[in-house]
């Protein structure tokens, strides 16, 4: 199953709203996550399930979808949120992760 | 609280042969799902393999079939990858990371909820 995010990168501002998408080869149900990775760092699970809300992530953070599309919504973007954001699918294996959308300062 | 840490990579020659560890701390251990992600210089991350709780699951990326095999030790809360035939497009951070659904440990239908630091393999002459 191959998953494409969009867009690959995006300038944005402290207190902005962000939309990141990404879309699947097939359908995949809501087996759906997100992961925020920033540099030299391992990756830091957000959203499983399509939208629900890992423990200790900020509310700031949510997620939608099922099928074949779904988004990462952002409601306002602070500083510590400029990120590369990667989605991944669990549906079935080969599991496979999206391209990534890099987050940074605009 | 979970520790995931990765040990065993290294620099090894094109068609040399690295095991890789991944020792865990913090959980039921045989309970969950284990998963190696890797990611290439620059790159974006790429699952490479999963395996359940009691071993008797295993799956891997088309790229590493064949090359790599996945095991696991829950005496020793310990997962390994042995990784074969090694290629310079293998050279990459590889990450353990356990699964996230409590009372299910397959991979699939499951999420990365904890991760290791990572180890870097490098595969060149």
């Amino acid at each position: 199953i191959q998953m494409t995010q969009s867009p690959s990168s995006l300038s944005a501002s402290v207190g902005d709203r962000v939309t990141i998408t990404c879309r699947a080869s097939q359908t995949i149900s809501s087996y759906l996550n997100w992961y925020q990775q920033k540099p030299g760092k391992a990756p830091y699970l957000l959203i499983y399930a399509a939208s629900s809300l890992q423990s200790g992530v900020p509310s700031r953070f949510s997620g939608s979808g099922s099928g074949t599309d779904f988004t990462l919504t952002i409601s306002s973007l602070q500083p510590e949120d400029f990120a590369t954001y990667y989605c991944q699918q669990s549906f079935s294996s080969p599991l496979t992760f999206g391209g990534g959308t890099k987050v940074d300062i605009k | 609280e979970v520790q995931l840490l990765e040990s065993g990579g290294a620099l090894v020659q094109p068609g040399g042969s690295l095991r890789l560890s991944c020792a865990a701390s913090g959980f039921t251990f045989n309970n969950y799902a284990i998963n190696w992600v890797r990611q290439a210089p620059g790159k974006g991350l790429e699952w490479v393999s999963g395996i359940s709780g009691a071993g008797a699951s295993k799956n891997y990326a088309d790229s590493v079939k064949g090359r790599f095999a996945i095991s696991r030790d829950n005496s020793k809360n310990t997962v390994y990858l042995q990784m074969n035939s090694l290629r310079d497009d293998d050279t990459a951070i590889y990450y353990c990371a356990k699964g996230g659904r409590d009372g299910y440990s397959q991979p699939e239908r499951n999420w990365f909820d904890s991760w290791g630091q990572g180890t870097l393999v490098t595969v060149s002459s």
